[in-house]
């Protein structure tokens, strides 16, 4: 198993500019979260599904948007970056939200 | 919404010392949670409990339910174990998870 993927690694955006953040996992988990870590901060929750066609809003939404077409797949869209969304953004899965979470490797993404 | 503290902040230790760090919470929860993040950037779960103590090799975790408090303790450190170690609960019952700022652990050789 390849547990869960992220891509790209690392991505340097322009003001403006939008991409999409990658995330895979192939452990036929339902859930599935979007974290974003700033220096010196406790990870937060951008986005999670609780199975396919199914998101919800965590902590910080505002700028990123999701969808869950599979169960494998969560993608994470930045529109109109802004220097505030520089961060490392981790993608995470979990068979229930009260066992334990597998991470991805994580995408470095800098908006300048 | 609840709130986690972990102490301390970053502690260094020599090799071969017995560590502990701490969490605290403020509302009561079913389990908790400790992850480790590598000085490379992976996170990897160590323990989920939701009372008592668990044990994986030199690592042992324990909790209060009734303090709300936990610790995680490394017996023989080592450098390898060099890493921010990170506390989460669940917030307020909900799938959603809240996540301490992490105790940054280096030993020296």
């Amino acid at each position: 198993n390849a547990g869960v993927t992220q891509t790209p690694k690392f991505r340097i955006l322009k003001i403006g500019q939008s991409m999409t953040l990658q995330c895979a996992q192939d452990m036929n988990h339902n859930y599935m979260y979007w974290y974003r870590q700033d220096p010196g901060m406790g990870l937060k929750l951008i986005y999670y599904s609780v199975g396919a066609g199914i998101t919800d809003k965590g902590e910080v939404p505002n700028g990123y948007n999701v969808s869950r077409s599979t169960t494998e797949d969560f993608p994470l869209r930045l529109e109109l970056a802004a220097p505030s969304q520089t961060s490392v953004y981790f993608c995470a899965s979990s068979y229930t939200p009260s066992v334990e979470q597998y991470f991805g490797p994580g995408t470095r993404l800098t908006v300048t | 919404k609840n709130e986690v503290e972990q102490s301390p902040q970053n502690l260094t230790a020599q090799e071969g010392e017995f560590i502990t760090i701490n969490c605290s919470y403020s509302v009561g929860i079913s389990a908790l949670h400790w992850l480790q993040q590598h000085p490379g950037g992976g996170i990897v779960s160590l323990f989920m409990l939701s009372s008592g103590k668990k044990k994986h090799g030199r690592l042992i975790a324990t909790i209060n339910i009734q303090e709300k408090h936990s610790s995680l303790h490394i017996t023989a450190s080592h450098p390898r174990d060099s890493a921010v170690y990170i506390c989460a609960v669940p917030e307020g019952g909900s799938e959603k998870l809240v996540f301490g700022k992490g105790t940054k652990l280096t030993v020296n050789p």
